[in-house]
C-alpha cells in the first residue's frame, strides 16, 4: 500500500462546477500538507500549503485537512477551463524536503 | 527572478550514451532537489542537496546515475550509460530551508 493514495482520474466537470479533489494517507506523523498544480509539459507549482489540521482558503481554492481521518481535500469553486491541469498532493513529517507525493489527479473543466 | 532554469528542455539519445542534465536554482535558495516523473511511478525524489552537499541520495535508482552540485548556482544529473527505461521527465526544484519547493520546467528525456 502506498503512503499517499490519490485517484488519477481523469475527472471531467462542466465550467462553473465545484470540484473536490482528495488524498488519503497512512502515516499519522505527516504534519505538512500541500497541493501542487501541474499544467501539461510544465513543472508543478505550489497552490496551497497547510500545517496540521483545519481549513485554508485562497480565492476560489480551499484546502482542508482532517488528520483524524487521514484525509485531505482541495475544493475549487466556480471552476474555469484554465483550472484544467493535474493536481498533486504532497505531505511531509517535519521538514519540507522529504515530501511524499500522490500520483496526481487529472482535472478537465469543460467550457 | 527567472525561476529554476533547466537545460536542455528535451533530450533524445541512444541507449548506452551519456546524458547530462543541468539545473540553475533560484538565487538565495540553499536546497536543491532532483526528481523524476513517469506515468507509472509518478514523481520520485532522486537526490537532495543542502548547501551544495548531498544529504539524501536514496532515491537514485542505481550507479548509472550521479549528481553533483559544485556551487550554489549549478547542479548536474548524469546518466551513464543511459537505458530506455530512463526515459522520463526530470525536474529540478529548489527552496530556502523549510520553504516551499519551486520547480523548473523539466527536461524530457527519451532514450531510444
Amino acid at each position: 500500500q502506498k503512503e499517499v493514495e490519490q485517484d488519477p482520474g481523469p475527472l471531467s466537470v462542466p465550467e462553473g462546477a465545484i470540484v473536490s479533489l482528495n488524498c488519503t494517507y497512512s502515516n499519522s506523523a505527516f504534519q505538512y500538507f500541500m497541493w501542487y498544480r501541474q499544467y501539461s509539459r510544465k513543472g508543478p507549482e505550489l497552490l496551497m500549503y497547510t500545517y496540521s489540521s483545519g481549513n485554508k482558503e485562497d480565492g476560489r481554492f480551499t484546502a482542508q485537512v482532517d488528520k483524524s481521518s487521514k484525509y485531505i481535500s482541495l475544493f475549487i469553486r466556480d471552476s474555469q477551463p484554465s483550472d484544467s491541469a493535474t493536481y498533486l498532493c504532497a505531505m511531509s513529517r517535519n521538514s519540507n524536503y522529504q515530501l511524499i507525493w500522490g500520483a496526481g489527479t487529472k482535472l478537465i473543466i469543460k467550457p | 527572478d527567472a525561476g529554476v532554469i533547466q537545460s536542455p528542455r528535451h533530450e533524445v539519445t541512444e541507449m548506452g550514451q551519456e546524458v547530462t542534465l543541468r539545473c540553475k536554482p533560484i538565487s538565495g535558495h540553499n536546497s536543491l532537489f532532483w526528481y523524476r516523473q513517469t506515468m507509472m511511478r509518478g514523481l520520485e525524489l532522486l537526490i537532495y542537496f543542502n548547501n551544495n552537499v548531498p544529504i539524501d541520495d536514496s532515491g537514485m535508482p542505481e550507479d548509472r546515475f550521479s549528481a553533483k552540485m559544485p556551487n550554489a548556482s549549478f547542479s548536474t544529473l548524469k546518466i551513464q550509460p543511459s537505458e530506455p527505461r530512463d526515459s522520463a521527465v526530470y525536474f529540478c526544484a529548489s527552496n530556502e530551508q523549510t520553504d516551499t519547493q519551486y520547480f523548473g520546467p523539466g527536461t524530457r528525456l527519451t532514450v531510444l
